[in-house]
This record gives C-alpha cells, structure tokens and sequence, in this order.
C-alpha cells in the first residue's frame, strides 16, 4: 500500500512564528487532506488539498502531486495552533481506492 | 448543526463481552468510515462504506464488523473484544468528490478499554 510519511514529528515554537509542515506520499493519489487534533481529541479538516494552493487565515497549503509532497504553512503561530497535524491520502488506483491513508503525524507545540 | 454524532464516548469492558460503539450523521453523506487511533501509529482505517449495504475493509478489519442498513448510521460491532482492541476510535464520513473521498468530517472519538 502506499506510504505517508511526515515531518517533523515534534516541534516546538516561540508564538508569532512560522513554521512548515512537510507531508511526502509515495504514490499517485487522488486526494490529500491536513487534519488538527487539538490537545482534546477533536479532528478538524483543515485542506482538501490534492493539488495546487489553498489559504485559510494563517493557514495555507500547497501540493506537488507530481512530485510526491504536500506542504502546510502556519503563520504567526498561536497556542490555539498546538495539537497534532495529520495529512491523509487516498491513492490512485483507477477507479478510487476509497481507503484513506494517514500520516504519523506532527506534534506542534507553541509556548508564549 | 451538521456533525457526527458517536456513543459511548468512554467505555471499559471486559475480554470476550460484545460491544457496538454507534455512529450517525446527518449530512446526507454517501461515504462512512471507522478508524482508529494509537500512540505512535496515528490513524488506521477498519472499514468504510460507499453507500447504504456497501462497506468494505481497511487495513485493520480483524475482530471487527461493520453494517450500513440505513444511509446515517455505521455501527461498529466488536463480538469479542480482546485488550489489543483498547484504544481511540474516530468515525468520520463525506461525501464523493470527482476523483474520490471528499472532506472528512470526523465524530468526538470513543475511547474504550478492554480489561
């Protein structure tokens, strides 16, 4: 099946500052999506983001199908940013593999 | 209010004691999946469903079963739970995009222990 690997796996940041999440997929896929559990539990979709560049607020996110990656952008961290960022694929099988695929995930936690 | 509803939201059992944890939405959503959730393995997908009496496994369908009678709800049926089965489970569903699963809309989660 295919592979979702994630980096960082843990990262800490001042609040006010920006990161870059990294999320590379080792197949054709038909779809990606960046999800955050809060510290709670609760999973929230950020992108539907299969290809090209979306922005939501401080939030933005960019996928190179081609090439295999997906990156998330956070800007202007804030403490409410803390939790865990997965990314998700569903690869390309033809006809939809309906199965989805999760990264480990990145563990951010920003300090004030 | 659009959500995914799951109960129990906590639950501890004893070995071999058959459980369902229920899930339901109300988004009119074709596609229904379950997953759970495990330190340091993220989010492992058991079963989906494309549609009402479609479902299929995922990568982790063992000691697992699944229906899909109606087009809101997508129980989850543990016949004999053993203790590898404690941990995190999220049900999420969608709806079809061109090429696919559309957003996922994840529930609260349901943590169960098995003692």
């Amino acid at each position: 099946g295919i592979q979702v690997e994630q980096s960082p796996p843990d990262l800490i940041l001042q609040e006010g500052a920006n990161s870059t999440l990294r999320c590379n997929f080792s197949d054709s896929v038909n779809n990606l999506q960046w999800f955050h559990q809060n510290p709670w539990g609760q999973l929230i979709n950020l992108f539907y983001i299969p290809s090209g560049t979306k922005q939501n607020g401080r939030l933005s996110a960019t996928t190179v199908a081609t090439e295999r990656y997906s990156l998330l952008y956070i800007s202007s961290s804030q403490t409410t940013d803390s939790g865990v960022y997965f990314c998700a694929v569903e690869q390309d099988s033809g006809a939809g593999s309906y199965q989805l695929t999760f990264g480990k995930g990145t563990k951010l936690s920003v300090i004030p | 209010e659009a959500q995914v509803t799951q109960n129990p939201r906590y639950l501890i059992t004893v070995t071999g004691k058959k459980l369902t944890v229920t899930c339901s939405q109300n988004m009119n959503h074709e596609y229904m999946s379950w997953y759970r959730q495990d330190p340091g393995l993220g989010l492992r997908q058991i079963y989906y469903s494309m549609n009402v009496e479609v479902t299929d496994k995922g990568d982790v369908p063992e000691g697992y079963k699944v229906s899909r009678k109606e087009k809101r709800n997508f129980p989850l049926i543990l016949e004999s739970p053993s203790p590898n089965q404690t941990s995190l489970y999220f049900c999420a569903s969608s709806l079809f995009r061109d090429r696919g699963i559309g957003e996922q809309f994840f529930g609260p989660g349901t943590r169960l222990t098995v003692l």
